[in-house]
């Protein structure tokens, strides 16, 4: 079985400042690793994957995620929090590779960016 | 040009009755998906589709069931509904040159009174 933990409800930074949303992930064979953010009363928005290759992943609105291998984790990143940044993001896990199966989100952090 | 369309956006039911929920990508993707996101944004997978096959099906009660007329559609028809069945229901869609990538509808707020 494969699962995800977000250990932080919310996360507050400062407008400006760099941000981490932290993921760690658990799969029994190769990981697929990915972030969706949510805004209020919308669906969710797929914002960057790891399969392979580079540990560091960019993706959409200058975020980042770097793959560890060892820490099973894989954080977000951004090195300048907007306040357009605040919502609620989703880490999300998939052993299969195949796409067919559907993914293991986690419980979603908060991110607060104040201005 | 809305590439995951869901209606009814909000759904209020009372207990006992019979509801469908209907999903539309125009996205040309192949498989579907349908999600529930519950009170404390939980997500959670439900069932997904793959050229009107069912792939998965998660530990749902069997009075929720998906239909998939083509392979543009996947609807979820909820029988004999129940308080706890309140929750946001999403569908989404990937297709098979990003598998990976999941495209998510607005959701589908379904309230059991």
């Amino acid at each position: 079985a494969q699962s995800v933990a977000q250990p932080e409800d919310q996360v507050n930074v400062a407008e400006g400042n760099p941000l981490t949303v932290k993921c760690t992930y658990s799969v029994s064979g190769n990981p697929y690793l990915f972030w969706y953010v949510q805004y209020p009363n919308r669906g969710l928005q797929f914002l960057l994957k790891y399969i392979t290759g580079d540990n560091l992943v960019k993706g959409s609105y200058g975020f980042e995620a770097e793959f560890n291998k060892s820490q099973t984790s894989f954080h977000l990143k951004k090195p300048s929090a907007l306040v357009s940044d605040s919502a609620l993001y989703f880490c999300a896990v998939s052993d299969s590779g195949g796409g067919a199966d559907g993914l293991t989100f986690g419980k979603g952090t908060h991110l607060i960016i104040q201005p | 040009d809305t590439a995951v369309s869901q209606t009814p956006k909000y759904l209020v039911t009372q207990m006992g009755n019979d509801k469908s929920i209907k999903c539309e990508q125009n996205l040309g993707h192949d498989t579907m998906y349908w999600y529930k996101q519950d009170s404390k944004k939980f997500l959670k997978i439900m069932f997904s589709y793959n050229n009107k096959e069912l792939i998965i099906n998660e530990t749902v009660p069997n009075r929720f069931s998906p239909k998939s007329p083509d392979k543009a559609h996947l609807n979820l028809h909820i029988n004999s509904l129940e308080l706890g069945d309140s929750a946001v229901y999403f569908c989404a869609s990937s297709g098979t040159a990003h598998p990976y990538e999941q495209y998510f509808g607005p959701g589908t707020r379904l309230t059991v009174t």
